[in-house]
């Protein structure tokens, strides 16, 4: 499975836009680019998910590279509730597993 | 309300015992998983079963053994083989194939050996 590299922790103010980056050299041509976030004590979520374009959806934009080494998800307006931990996950071809390879996120903080 | 339900949320257990864990699900999933989450640490895949009667050993199976008997239901048996299982247990579902479909995630148990 391709690997995928984010920065440990971020910091953000609150209504501010944030920016979390996600490099992963070695995706393959068919790998989708997906983010989860963890809340404290409670289960990954799904946010988003994109192949070559740019996505957006209520909850955040996705922002891919030309050469799809490396992505970008992008929280508008950052609000404290938004305090997690966001998982870049590439998901490839690979059969019908459909499982996520989760590696250490990154932990992102939003102060008032 | 659609979801997965995952009970009990924290459970304690003596060394030495079996302990099952409970995930059920409402969202019509053929797919669904156990994952295992230490502290400061992202999930690792315990099992995961794509149908019914159906199930796959994930990363980290040594220790631990699922059912899935019904469409609903994928209960997860920590042994007492294996040999660190305090944890926290998530379990989710999801369609069973396709590269661009969403996990659902259950609130998770947490599990503590004493």
């Amino acid at each position: 499975d391709a690997k995928t590299t984010q920065p440990n922790s971020m910091e953000s103010n609150e209504e501010e836009p944030v920016h979390l980056p996600c490099n992963h050299s070695t995706i393959s041509g068919t790998d989708y680019i997906h983010w989860y976030r963890q809340l404290p004590s409670q289960g990954p979520e799904y946010v988003i998910h994109g192949l070559t374009s740019n996505v957006n959806n209520r909850m955040a934009s996705l922002a891919i590279a030309e050469d799809r080494k490396s992505s970008t998800l992008i929280l508008h307006r950052a609000t404290l509730r938004d305090a997690a931990v966001y998982y870049c996950i590439l998901r490839g071809y690979g059969g019908a597993t459909n499982k996520l390879i989760f590696g250490t996120g990154t932990l992102l903080a939003v102060q008032p | 309300d659609g979801g997965i339900t995952q009970s009990p949320k924290y459970l304690f257990r003596k060394e030495g015992q079996n302990v099952t864990l409970s995930c059920e699900q409402n969202l019509n999933h053929d797919a669904m998983y156990w994952y295992r989450q230490d502290p400061g640490q992202g999930l690792r895949l315990i099992y995961y079963s794509q149908i019914v009667n159906d199930f796959q050993k994930g990363d980290i199976a040594e220790g631990y053994s699922v059912s899935r008997e019904k469409k609903e239901s994928f209960p997860l048996t920590v042994t007492s083989a294996q040999k660190n299982p305090t944890a926290f247990y998530l379990c989710a579902s999801g369609e069973s194939s396709g590269r661009n479909n969403e996990q659902f995630f259950g609130p998770g148990t947490r599990l503590t050996v004493l």
